[in-house]
């Protein structure tokens, strides 16, 4: 069965810094998407950040960038500049191909320090 | 706005009710997933719906269930409620695999 594990319940960062957010997965597929989801007080679900397995190419958006290594199954977020907005719970997903169901980590709440 | 919608925003009942949540998924997705966070954890899959058809069924217990509309909007049916019960229930819809978008939530509190 698939996984996804995030080692880090919590995390703090000063404003302006960069933190780095570790996600491992497990799955025997090969081909699958990986993403970074926010969920700030407001608790919607927002989108960060989306990869495709086959594409070796990190993804990035803006001050948000991954680290995907697919032989390690490990996916970490990157953000660069912390602002006050980015604090958050971040969760680490996955989907595989095959399915349409996103299977999610239990979450890296993420405080910022002004 | 998402362009999920979901219905109530917060609910409270007591043990041994029935609650019916409601979302309306975005313009033109077919596809409609359920999941629960409870507190502390991640979101839990529970039910997907394509175009008023069951695809997929995660850990959903008997006491709930879902059905898909004509109009693609869905309900999830919690029945026989339990204190470990109350979470916050989302729904996301999709067009098409990894394209996402979740509705804000229905926070359920069994008192």
């Amino acid at each position: 069965a698939q996984t996804v594990t995030q080692s880090q319940p919590e995390m703090s960062v000063q404003e302006a810094e960069t933190v780095t957010l570790s996600c491992t997965y497990d799955t025997s597929e090969s081909d699958y998407y990986l993403f970074w989801y926010k969920q700030p007080p407001s608790r919607q679900m927002i989108l960060v950040i989306r990869q495709e397995a086959y594409k070796q190419q990190n993804a990035t958006e803006n001050r948000f960038s991954v680290n995907f290594q697919k032989a390690a199954k490990s996916f970490s977020l990157k953000i660069s500049d912390s602002q006050l907005g980015d604090a958050a719970m971040y969760f680490c997903a996955y989907n595989r191909y095959r399915d349409d169901k996103i299977i999610f980590g239990k979450g890296t709440r993420l405080h910022i320090l002004p | 706005d998402s362009g999920v919608t979901q219905t109530p925003k917060h609910l409270i009942t007591a043990t041994g009710q029935r609650v019916t949540l409601r979302c309306s998924p975005r313009s033109g997705d077919l596809s409609v997933y359920w999941y629960q966070q409870s507190l502390d954890q991640g979101l839990q899959f529970l039910i997907q719906y394509y175009n008023g058809e069951e695809r997929a069924k995660g850990n959903i217990l008997e006491r709930f269930s879902a059905q898909q509309f004509p109009d693609l909007h869905s309900e999830l049916n919690l029945s026989s409620l339990e204190l470990g019960d109350s979470a916050l229930y989302f729904c996301a819809s999709s067009p098409s695999r990894a394209d996402y978008t979740f509705g804000s939530g229905t926070r359920l509190t069994v008192v």
